[in-house]
């Protein structure tokens, strides 16, 4: 079975242009996540997808972040503009439903440095 | 609110050592769930185990074992005989039940194992 996959894998930007990752969920899973994860700490949700709907964004910059999952598949996240806090690891996960017992299957990450 | 905290941040042992990677919760609820990831350097995150706040029997799996005390509010994970491949981060991690319920990390914990 094919995992969550991811792109691009790295990113530098200069600090106001914008960028847009990309998330391709494993196959079947109706529920997608967005993480920011800074250096030395642990994975922060941004927007968490059930098929193409929003369930929580309330930890999404929207003044700069948004993102989209429109066919209910894959998602981009984009950052416009971007500034040198959003140097991060972005990462992105599914899951089979909303189910708390359901685990959370993560891709390998977007890095992104912002200079 | 929710809160993990993993107070060893480095861990560095040689190879074939026991190592116990602690954590700490805090959480209001009576039912929620305790997990740990593994994040090699990949970057991906690797979900261990789960672990509902009823089920107190510690789980051995291979060489990696946990120890949940509710007492203590600690969910603590031992690898026996580490090994090269056991090198990451490590993290724990807290949601409460119900759906749409958020996963809370800890800051991980950076385990090397020298050989």
């Amino acid at each position: 079975e094919a995992g969550v996959a991811q792109s691009p894998r790295y990113k530098i930007i200069e600090k106001r242009q914008s960028v847009a990752f990309w998330c391709n969920p494993i196959s079947g899973h109706a529920t997608l996540y967005w993480y920011q994860q800074i250096l030395g700490q642990g994975p922060k949700l941004l927007i968490q997808f059930q098929n193409n709907g929003v369930v929580d964004d309330s930890q999404l910059p929207k003044d700069r972040f948004s993102a989209e999952r429109l066919k209910g598949v894959d998602s981009t996240l984009k950052i416009q503009p971007a500034k040198l806090e959003d140097s991060a690891v972005y990462l992105c996960a599914s899951s089979l439903g909303l189910a708390d017992t359901v685990a959370q299957y993560f891709g390998p990450g977007t890095r992104l440095l912002v200079l | 609110a929710q809160k993990v905290t993993q107070a060893q941040t480095e861990i560095s042992v040689v190879e074939k050592e026991d190592v116990t990677l602690d954590c700490v919760y805090e959480t209001r609820d009576t039912t929620y769930y305790l997990f740990w990831y593994k994040q090699p350097p990949s970057g991906e995150l690797v979900f261990l185990i789960r672990r509902n706040s009823f089920d107190e029997q510690n789980e051995i799996s291979g060489r990696y074992s946990w120890n949940f005390q509710k007492s203590t509010s600690s969910f603590n994970f031992t690898i026996t005989a580490s090994q090269v491949v056991d090198s990451a981060v490590y993290f724990c991690a807290l949601r409460k039940a119900g759906a749409n319920s958020k996963l809370t990390f800890g800051k991980g914990i950076t385990l090397s194992v020298r050989p």
